[in-house]
């Protein structure tokens, strides 16, 4: 069975473009997540969609959004970029939006701001 | 606001031996707690998933613990190989933040031949 896959795998912008990266969960899989691991930051939560829904949003600014579609997958739209923005996306997929479900995750976006 | 911290944040041990790997957390409205693997540059492999009603959980050499009163968990990863080197994260999440795990910043492990 296919994990969480990602891509790109790696993406490199210029300050001020807008990135966008992709998720595709688990089959069967309903929710999606986004972390942030930058340099020294450690991992930090983004986002979380469930069903097609926003449930939860990280301390992040509104220039970090995304969507699910109906098949699941996520994209994840950073805009405005800027050089602090370089870091690991990783996208994790869980069964349900239940919290006893367990969190698997993809192998991440490489975003690297110049 | 959950804080996750692991201690130490380094370890080195000869095959062999095993390992012990602690995770502390502030807020007792924990929902469950994870621990994961990361290899360099790479992502997150799932090691194990303890519910706040549970009290361990084992797979093969691993086996985790989870004390909601004292804040803290403990993975044991015994007779460890080379293999067994990596970063390894606790992360949980609390009743009030659903979805969200909060990680704490990582044991990095080195295990010598």
């Amino acid at each position: 069975e296919a994990g969480v896959t990602q891509s790109p795998t790696h993406l490199i912008k210029t300050r001020g473009q807008q990135a966008t990266l992709r998720c595709s969960p688990i089959s069967g899989h309903t929710s999606v997540y986004w972390y942030q691991q930058a340099l020294g930051l450690g991992l930090q939560f983004l986002l979380w969609y469930d069903e097609g829904e926003e449930r939860n949003r990280g301390n992040f600014p509104p220039r970090f959004s995304g969507r699910q579609f109906p098949n699941y997958s996520s994209e994840l739209n950073v805009n405005a970029l800027e050089l602090e923005d370089s870091a690991l996306y990783l996208c994790a997929s869980s069964l349900t939006g239940s919290q006893s479900d367990t969190q698997y995750f993809g192998p991440g976006t490489r975003l690297t701001v110049l | 606001k959950q804080e996750v911290t692991q201690i130490p944040a380094a370890l080195s041990v000869p095959e062999g031996e095993n390992l012990v790997l602690n995770c502390s957390f502030t807020d007792s409205a924990i929902y469950n707690l994870q621990w994961f693997r990361q290899d360099p540059g790479k992502g997150l492999t799932s090691l194990l998933l303890i519910q706040s009603s549970q009290r361990e959980q084992t797979s093969g050499r691993l086996n985790a613990s989870l004390d909601k009163s004292s804040g803290r968990s403990t993975l044991y990863i015994a007779a460890s190989q080379p293999g067994d080197s990596a970063t390894y994260l606790c992360a949980g999440v609390t009743t009030d933040s659903w979805g969200k795990l909060q990680f704490g910043a990582g044991t990095q492990v080195v295990v010598t031949p």
